[in-house]
């Protein structure tokens, strides 16, 4: 258990469909990341908020849409998927420090594993 | 831009016995973190050891600890009395100013 889940951890949609993941972190951070992990590829990062402000956005398709209400909450939000989303949706937690610069260790949820059919 | 780079994409070690994963990276910031991960089967990914840059003295946790090179840009890491536990994806990661950048992962299997 590290302080962050997720939820659904399995989802099974149609490239028609909306659906929504969640991500909520009980460590009192306040930065919050996205990452995707497909088969055979590295960790792939998607989105960054830092202080409910999203710092990061590495070129992700805007069929992935993002949403940080608070500092312990993180969405993401899904439509029109197609089957190359599928893989496993990793979400993470961290503290910022402005006085170091710099984000420490990053505390992972247990993942969503997405599958677009 | 950086980049972390894991040779070796498998791995296996005899119970009991020390294996030692290589991760080498490239930055052009002077202040960072190094990062090993393990993500066993069951796909959540958890922190192993911390290093940061620097710190000379290398860092220790249990059965774990890191061989950290920084003039060579190197941070290796040595696993003690392998158990099956051990059996996962290890990951190494540098962390910089805002996210982390992972290698594409070592899957070390201990063997009975």
């Amino acid at each position: 258990e590290t302080g962050v889940t997720q939820t659904p951890r399995h989802l099974v949609m149609g490239m028609t469909n909306k659906k929504s993941l969640k991500c909520e972190q009980h460590l009192g951070h306040n930065a919050m990341y996205w990452y995707k992990q497909s088969a055979k590829k590295p960790l792939e990062l998607m989105f960054v908020y830092n202080f409910k402000e999203q710092t990061e956005n590495n070129s992700v398709p805007s069929r992935f849409s993002p949403e940080c209400p608070n500092s312990s909450h993180l969405f993401l939000h899904l439509h029109t998927l197609q089957p190359e989303d599928s893989a496993l949706y990793l979400c993470a937690s961290s503290q910022w420090s402005s006085s170091k610069g710099r984000t420490d260790t990053q505390y992972f949820g247990p993942g969503t594993r997405l599958t677009v059919l | 831009a950086q980049t972390v780079t894991q040779s070796q994409p498998e791995m296996s070690v005899q119970e009991a016995e020390t294996v030692t994963l290589s991760c080498t990276y490239d930055t052009s910031e002077n202040n960072y973190y190094l990062f090993w991960y393990k993500q066993p089967p069951s796909r959540q990914m958890i922190l192993v050891i911390r290093q940061e840059a620097y710190k000379q003295q290398n860092a220790t946790e249990n059965r774990f600890s890191v061989n950290f090179q920084k003039a060579a840009k190197s941070f290796s890491l040595k696993i003690s009395d392998s158990q099956l536990g051990d059996t996962a994806m290890y990951f190494c990661a540098l962390g910089s100013a805002r996210q982390l950048t992972f290698g594409s992962g070592t899957q070390l299997t201990v063997l009975p």
